[in-house]
């Protein structure tokens, strides 16, 4: 079992939906929390890090972490085309991150 | 400039062959990580190193090996490469946490490698 798991399907959804991305992860020891996105032939860049329970706002995104069920979360209002790319969600701790697989999601205008 | 960079970009080799791929970076981060990415299967990392004098295996470490050569370049090397090394490989570094850094990795743009 890997320690972040991701369903990786891909998501598409029309401009102006809300976009909803789950993580489950197994290592309790796991203290901050990422969420990564990746455009096409392009390298993963960081989008939202949080270190504790709870829902930490950036613009449009929001990410939720609830440690007691060891459940990630991203949210995305408003989602717009350029929101189109895979999205990655990593827990870290004991200096080293672990990635679930990666989500695609597709914004059709 | 981009801050951390790889060379090369894409990259096609034959079974047995030995490759190098090379990453550098201006942010002045000691820390440094090599992954590769396969669709379906995510970012598993292959060796990471935290100066320039520490080096430590990964997830996936068998058929591969690192040179952390200067604080700002560190390389990956396959030996001897198989097809089932085709991949996407990426590059990141990260500062060091309590001395101005923390966990964020930047990544490189990648390399594809395909091995036939």
């Amino acid at each position: 079992q890997k320690e972040v798991e991701q369903d990786p399907g891909p998501l598409s959804v029309p401009e102006g939906a809300i976009v909803s991305l789950n993580c489950t992860y197994s290592n309790s020891a796991f203290q901050y929390f990422m969420w990564y996105r990746q455009y096409s032939r392009k390298g993963p860049e960081l989008l939202m890090y949080t270190y504790s329970s709870g829902n930490k706002e950036d613009g449009r995104f929001t990410a939720q972490v609830d440690k007691s069920s060891k459940y990630i979360s991203l949210f995305i209002r408003d989602s717009q085309p350029s929101d189109s790319a895979t999205y990655l969600c990593a827990g870290g701790g004991n200096n080293r991150l672990a990635f679930g697989k990666g989500n695609q999601v597709v914004v059709i205008p | 400039d981009a801050d951390v960079t790889q060379t090369p970009r894409n990259r096609i080799t034959k079974t047995g062959k030995r490759i190098m791929l090379e990453c550098s970076q201006t942010k002045g981060h000691d820390r440094m990580y090599w992954y590769r990415q396969d669709p379906g299967l995510g970012l598993q990392l292959i060796y990471y190193s935290f100066d320039v004098k520490d080096i430590n295996k990964g997830e996936i470490s068998d058929g591969y090996s690192v040179s952390r050569q200067a604080q700002a370049k560190f390389s990956l090397s396959l030996e001897s490469a198989i097809p089932n090394q085709t991949a996407l490989y990426f590059c990141a570094t990260s500062g060091t946490p309590g001395y101005g850094g923390d966990n964020e990795q930047f990544f490189g743009p990648g390399t594809r490698l395909t091995v036939l």
